[in-house]
């Protein structure tokens, strides 16, 4: 158990539909990172905050959003949905920003657009 | 720009047989170097990192890599492979100028058969 929780673990939508995915991080860190993971893309980043601010965006279409909030959790906001925003979305959690520590990931949320 | 890479989609190995999973890096300046691996449906599992010091890293579940400057490589390594080792291993790479994210090859899926 990495302590970072993540929830829903699965969620099936429709096309055109929003859908907000949540992060807890480890207890004490500050920092939470959003990963996409797709059969064709790999694992992408796509955008990181540290103790609420964003500090780092990666390939997050405009259609996403994400924010972490004063108790350190963080929600992505996927909206207008298509069917190639299929994918396990993860979060990770670190303590400090540009540490040379590992990441924790939680276990993920795969989202199956319809 | 950081990046890595597995040249390998895939390596077969017997039970009981050496393994090895191969990455190469491209940093500027210090490469601070992962190794995760992820089960199916499952969250990605911190196994090893190099960040300075001695070449060869231990970590978790008898695995080690060999970091070697002069070919840029970073390589997973286990003397003797079990069948549940048999995952999706991922390279990684620190992005320290970029808020410190993670940077991920694409993986290399590892059969072990009996």
């Amino acid at each position: 158990d990495s302590g970072v929780t993540q929830t829903p673990k699965h969620l099936i939508t429709a096309t055109g539909q929003r859908v907000t995915l949540r992060c807890s991080p480890r207890s004490g860190d500050l920092s939470v990172y959003w990963y996409q993971q797709s059969l064709d893309q790999g694992l992408q980043f796509l955008i990181q905050y540290y103790n609420g601010e964003e500090r780092a965006k990666g390939n997050i279409l405009e259609r996403f959003s994400a924010q972490q909030f004063p108790d350190l959790h963080s929600e992505l906001n996927l909206s207008s949905l298509e069917l190639g925003d299929s994918a396990l979305y993860f979060c990770a959690s670190s303590s400090l920003v540009q540490e040379t520590g590992e990441l924790f990931f939680g276990e993920g949320s795969r989202l199956t657009v319809l | 720009a950081q990046s890595v890479a597995q040249p390998e989609d895939q390596v077969n190995v017997a039970e009981g047989n050496p393994l090895t999973v191969k990455c190469t890096y491209s940093v500027s300046g210090n490469p601070y170097l992962f190794w995760y691996v992820q089960y199916p449906n499952r969250g990605l599992q911190f196994l090893l990192k190099y960040i300075t010091g001695d070449n060869l890293v231990k970590g978790s579940y008898g695995f080690e890599a060999e970091f070697n400057k002069s070919q840029t490589s970073f390589h997973l390594k286990k003397p003797s492979a079990l069948v549940s080792d048999s995952a999706l291993y991922f390279c990684a790479v620190r992005d320290s100028n970029q808020g410190g994210k993670l940077i991920f090859g694409q993986g290399t899926e590892l059969s072990v058969k009996p």
